[in-house]
């Protein structure tokens, strides 16, 4: 059973481009949770998902961060005109109806 | 908000020690998770601890959740080079009603050989 999957593993974009990350969560779990980790911080919530619908995105910035989860396909974030401050692994999570949260290996964004 | 302070911060220790991570707060979680990640990877799941005062074990690796449900340890026996990662305590939060974590900052063990 394959685990989550993120790609691209790393990503350089720069300032004002958009970047978009994606997670396919692992087989028959429906919940998927978008991570970022700064350096020296931990890592910190940004959103939750089900398959068509956005259940919390109490950690998302207001301002050019957005993520999906379609019907079919791969969760989606999605970060337009970047700045550096976006420079950060993100990391997904997709989980069953459990307490319990596995993550794939994250996306290095590097803004330059 | 409900934070998970960890200490210590870093801890390097000779193989054969013994250690204790500590994970505490001053809130309630529903349940509680340690991770262990390595550089360049994502946090990969050790155990989940859900009932106060549960204890769980994993080879020389002992998890346990507080009676209160505020805390909890990761007890190390006989540290092998191999341990050697950051580790992370998550707990779901019982305010809010998401299912997100929130995380510790994390405790980077390193194991000399």
């Amino acid at each position: 059973n394959a685990g989550v999957m993120q790609n691209p593993r790393h990503l350089v974009r720069r300032r004002g481009q958009e970047a978009r990350l994606r997670c396919s969560p692992m087989k028959g779990h429906s919940h998927v949770y978008w991570y970022r980790q700064l350096p020296e911080e931990g890592l910190k919530f940004m959103v939750y998902l089900q398959k068509e619908n956005i259940i919390d995105e109490s950690g998302m910035p207001k301002e050019r961060f957005s993520a999906e989860f379609p019907k079919e396909g791969p969760s989606i974030l999605r970060i337009q005109q970047v700045v550096r401050g976006d420079s950060a692994a993100y990391f997904c999570a997709s989980s069953p109806q459990t307490y319990e949260q596995y993550f794939g290996p994250g996306t290095r964004l590097t803004v330059t | 908000t409900q934070l998970l302070e960890q200490s210590p911060q870093f801890l390097s220790i000779q193989e054969g020690e013994n250690l204790t991570v500590y994970c505490n707060s001053s809130s309630v979680f529903s349940s509680l998770q340690w991770y262990r990640q390595e550089p360049g990877e994502g946090p990969v799941l050790l155990v989940t601890v859900v009932t106060g005062g549960e204890v769980k074990k994993l080879k020389r690796l002992t998890f346990q959740f507080g009676d209160a449900r505020k805390d909890s340890s990761l007890h190390i026996t006989a540290a092998q080079p191999g341990d050697t990662g950051l580790y992370l305590c998550a707990g779901h939060p019982t305010q809010g009603g998401s299912e997100k974590l929130v995380f510790g900052k994390g405790t980077k063990l390193t194991v000399n050989p």
